[in-house]
């Protein structure tokens, strides 16, 4: 399966500020997914990441306040807009193809304050 | 209602016994069905995916689906310390984008 690099691996951020999370696959994948896992909670899918297209968002999230890039099919970046400690939580990428899916990366530990 | 289920747990289990663990999901067109085991402070692992209804094993793992019942288990024998996490139930409805349960936590004894 493939191996999926996250950076970084945490960052304590203060409130109104952004923060860029990279996500880089080893191998082609069709599917790139991003989820939040918000403190004591299970994961919640924000948005698949289209590779040369706008990202489709889950109900809930938006553009603005989650931007997404794909810009080819071994790489991502999920941006957290104006943060506030409200997005205080681990962000995952997820990738999948036609064979396998649901293999996740290390995650990005996010504390706002 | 929640679109996957999860006992929240902890389920408290003794070293060598069998732990059980039960999902039902809501949407009838749930298409795949997968277990991760997730350690405090880490990333989800997938431990084993199911697809036909009956039963999958790997190892000391098995999945059960009943797509009939809308339900999936898992089965961990000889549980052993390392064990202990949190695990999670996930069905894909689309391939790729995950729904989780909220996870049961599990608890080896010795």
């Amino acid at each position: 399966s493939a191996v999926i690099s996250q950076k970084p691996s945490r960052d304590i951020c203060q409130r109104g500020t952004s923060l860029t999370i990279q996500c880089q696959v080893d191998s082609q994948v069709t599917m790139m997914f991003w989820y939040r896992q918000q403190p004591g909670q299970s994961l919640t899918l924000i948005a698949t990441a289209n590779q040369g297209s706008e990202a489709t968002y889950e109900s809930g999230f938006v553009i603005d306040k989650f931007p997404i890039s794909r810009p080819n099919l071994t790489f991502s970046t999920l941006t957290v807009s104006n943060m506030s400690p409200e997005d205080s939580s681990i962000y995952l990428c997820s990738v999948a193809n036609r064979l396998n899916v649901g293999t996740f990366g290390s995650g990005t530990r996010l504390t706002v304050v | 209602q929640k679109e996957v289920e999860q006992n929240s747990g902890p389920l408290s289990v003794p070293e060598g016994a069998i732990a059980s663990l039960n999902c039902t999901y809501s949407d009838r067109v749930s298409q795949s069905f997968f277990w991760y085991r997730q350690y405090s402070g880490k990333s989800p692992e997938l431990i084993m995916s199911i697809y036909s209804n009956g039963d999958k094993e790997d190892g000391r793992f098995t999945a059960q689906l009943n797509k009939a019942s809308q339900y999936v288990s898992l089965l961990i024998r000889d549980s052993q310390p390392s064990d202990s996490a949190t695990y999670l139930c996930a069905v894909t409805l689309i391939w790729g984008k995950l729904q989780f349960g909220a996870g049961t936590q599990v608890v080896v004894t010795p």
